[in-house]
């Protein structure tokens, strides 16, 4: 079945750097654009980044833009986030999350990874 | 950048009840090419990632019961149990997917009156 599974996560300290991964089966992760999306303790949630199927174009929210950047490797049906000069603020549960039904620009999530948790505390 | 607002914050509706939350968009998420409403919704279990309930503003995802549904065009939405069920408390959101950045609404905590 579909699956996706993030890894990754830690303890980091504030200025830091620190990469994501997500490890997705069960479907044809080259024809698939993808998300990351992040949750803050006790807050909603907010998108953070999207790269079409291909690769060729990447989104930011404006939060990390600069800092954070998404990447694909579809020989290892692997999702990427290099996280750096990391912020207090950037503590969260990470997900990465399947475009659903566009390979590029102009889709919402349909199938979400369990999460990884990221802690940016000194 | 689109603002998205959602509404309200918390819900609490009796058993067998509608249950409404609405999502409105500072600009139309309605792309005249292709006529599709670029706004899904989530639904968010303690511990649990989100669930895709619904897409395109009303398709609804397979799997999903029927007392879920979604309406509205443009820049204003809402999301619809027909019929609460206890199952159903939890986190909602929406999302616009129209153009980066793809916005969430901030939530809206469903609960049993």
């Amino acid at each position: 079945q579909v699956q996706l599974v993030e890894s990754g996560g830690g303890v980091v300290q504030p200025g830091r750097s620190l990469r994501l991964s997500c490890a997705v089966s069960g479907f044809t992760f080259s024809s698939y654009g993808m998300h990351w999306a992040r949750q803050a303790p006790g807050k909603g949630l907010e998108w953070v980044a999207f790269i079409w199927y291909d690769g060729s174009n990447q989104y930011y929210a404006d939060s990390v833009k600069g800092r954070f950047t998404i990447s694909r490797d579809d020989s290892k049906n692997t999702l990427y986030l290099q996280m750096n000069s990391l912020r207090v603020e950037d503590t969260a549960v990470y997900y990465c999350a399947r475009a659903g039904w566009a390979a590029t620009a102009g889709s919402g999530m349909d199938v979400w990874g369990q999460g990884t948790t990221v802690t940016v505390s000194s | 950048d689109i603002v998205v607002t959602q509404s309200p914050d918390s819900l609490a509706v009796s058993l067998g009840e509608r249950a409404t939350i609405n999502c409105k968009s500072s600009r139309s998420v309605l792309n005249s090419s292709n006529n599709k409403n670029y706004l899904s919704w989530y639904q968010q279990k303690p511990g649990q990632p989100p669930k895709l309930l619904i897409y395109w503003a009303s398709t609804r995802e397979s799997g999903v019961p029927d007392r879920f549904s979604g309406s509205g065009s443009g820049t204003d939405f809402t999301l619809t149990i027909s019929s609460l069920q206890a199952e159903d408390v939890a986190l909602y959101y929406c999302q616009l997917y129209y153009s980066a950045p793809y916005t969430f609404g901030q939530g809206t905590k469903l609960e049993i009156k």
